[in-house]
């Protein structure tokens, strides 16, 4: 099992491009999860799905969409970059919150700078 | 609004000693997660604490939950130097399906 892994790892954009960063689970989990992490902040939640075809937005969702059209897979899109979203970008998954052994299992990053 | 507070924000200790990362939340919450992050990598799950009172071990570090104070500490037994590492507390937001994530706690182990 590769748990949660996250494509690319690293990527250096220009303020205005876009790119869409992508995140996969194989343990047919039905929650996903996107966050950014700044130092000294935490992780901060962008969006996240409680299942195939739906998202929701989390505390830091600007400049920011999603889409989840498989249940493994969870994309982040930047239409516009801008250099406050330099940062590093973690996707995790989970069992639904009401399965008592719930927890999330994070993927290994991405690590994003915007010059 | 969820608000997850942990203290110390840093922290530098030596080697052989013990010490007490605390985690305040501001909301009720029953559930709560312990998680390490080594530089440059991920985050690995250490504890998953379920109701109040929950105490869990693991090598030289043991977690506690008191739901009431919404307080949980991890405890620092004998510090070693692979133990440094930057750790998160998370509280599940009440009726939602979200975690809030403290803003974490450096810990340093010096010989």
């Amino acid at each position: 099992n590769a748990g949660v892994t996250q494509t690319p790892k690293f990527r250096v954009l220009k303020t205005g491009q876009s790119m869409t960063l992508l995140c996969a689970q194989d343990m047919n989990h039905e929650y996903m999860y996107w966050y950014r992490q700044d130092p000294g902040m935490g992780l901060r939640l962008i969006h996240y799905s409680v299942g195939e075809g739906t998202t929701a937005k989390g505390e830091a969702p600007d400049g920011y969409n999603v889409s989840r059209l498989k249940k493994q897979n969870f994309l982040l899109g930047l239409e516009s970059a801008a250099p406050s979203q330099t940062s590093v970008y973690f996707c995790a998954s989970s069992t639904p919150l009401a399965v008592r052994s719930y927890e999330q299992y994070f993927g290994p990053g991405t690590r994003l700078t915007v010059t | 609004e969820l608000k997850v507070e942990q203290n110390p924000l840093f922290l530098s200790m030596q080697e052989g000693k013990n010490y007490t990362i605390y985690c305040n939340y501001s909301t009720t919450s029953d559930r709560l997660y312990w998680y390490r992050q080594d530089p440059g990598k991920s985050l690995e799950s250490l504890f998953v604490l379920l109701s109040n009172g929950a105490v869990k071990q693991e090598g030289r570090l043991m977690a506690s939950l008191d739901t009431k104070a919404r307080l949980s500490t991890l405890h620092i037994t004998a510090a070693v130097h692979d133990l440094s590492a930057t750790y998160f507390c998370a509280v599940v937001v009440p009726n939602t399906d979200k975690l809030i994530f403290g803003t974490g706690t450096r810990l340093q182990v010096f010989p």
